[in-house]
């Protein structure tokens, strides 16, 4: 079955800088890979997808980039800010599948 | 306003009694699934529904059961709790009978079993 990869598991950064999240994934059927942001003592939340017919994706500060052929998907977040201090989720799932496989989380902390 | 309900948001129970943490969703959504959330661990899949009557394994079901008699309601069972349940859990939901839309997630259920 699809397993999918996340690293770091924690990410220290200076308000203003950037921050990048990777994951790798397993099934090369898999072709939808959403990203949550899991705030503390919140529920998840989507924050950004992708699908497998574009290479990257971009929405304000965040964007996400997506390699088939290494089967790799990343996470960009321009001038973070305190407030983007939280855990994020990568995930993978196949068209029309049943399943959505998370990864193991990377907590992301922004100093002011 | 369109959301996912759980209940109770937090549980302390003793090891072998069982109970039920309920999930409604108001947004006719066709799946739904529960995960539970453990430290360096992620969110895992438990059990999931791709509609009415039809629920299937997730990747970590020992221990639970579900039920999806309305489209609206996904109940985890847990019919003899142990300590390694102790976990933050969370019922998801999803428009289409499919893993690949965006998940709506519940407020998360916080059970401790001693």
């Amino acid at each position: 079955g699809e397993n999918v990869e996340q690293h770091p598991s924690t990410l220290s950064v200076q308000e203003g800088d950037s921050a990048v999240i990777k994951c790798t994934y397993s099934d090369s059927a898999s072709n939808y890979f959403p990203w949550y942001k899991q705030e503390l003592g919140k529920r998840p939340q989507l924050i950004i997808d992708i699908r497998s017919n574009v290479g990257e994706k971009k929405d304000q500060r965040i964007a996400v980039t997506l390699n088939k052929t290494a089967k790799h998907f990343s996470l960009h977040i321009t001038e973070t800010q305190p407030e983007d201090s939280a855990v994020y989720f990568c995930a993978a799932s196949i068209l029309g599948g049943d399943k959505l496989i998370f990864g193991t989380g990377t907590r992301l902390q922004v100093f002011p | 306003e369109a959301q996912v309900t759980q209940n109770p948001r937090y549980l302390i129970t003793v090891t072998g009694k069982k109970l039920t943490v309920t999930c409604s969703q108001n947004m006719n959504h066709e799946y739904m699934s529960w995960y539970r959330q453990d430290p360096g661990l992620g969110l895992r899949q438990i059990y999931y529904s791709m509609n009415v009557e039809v629920t299937d394994k997730g990747d970590v079901p020992e221990g639970y059961k579900v039920s999806r008699k309305e489209k609206r309601n996904f109940p985890l069972i847990l019919e003899s709790p142990s300590p390694n349940q102790t976990s933050l859990y969370f019922c998801a939901s999803s428009l289409l009978a499919g893993a690949n839309t965006e998940a709506f997630f519940g407020q998360g259920t916080r059970l401790t079993v001693v």
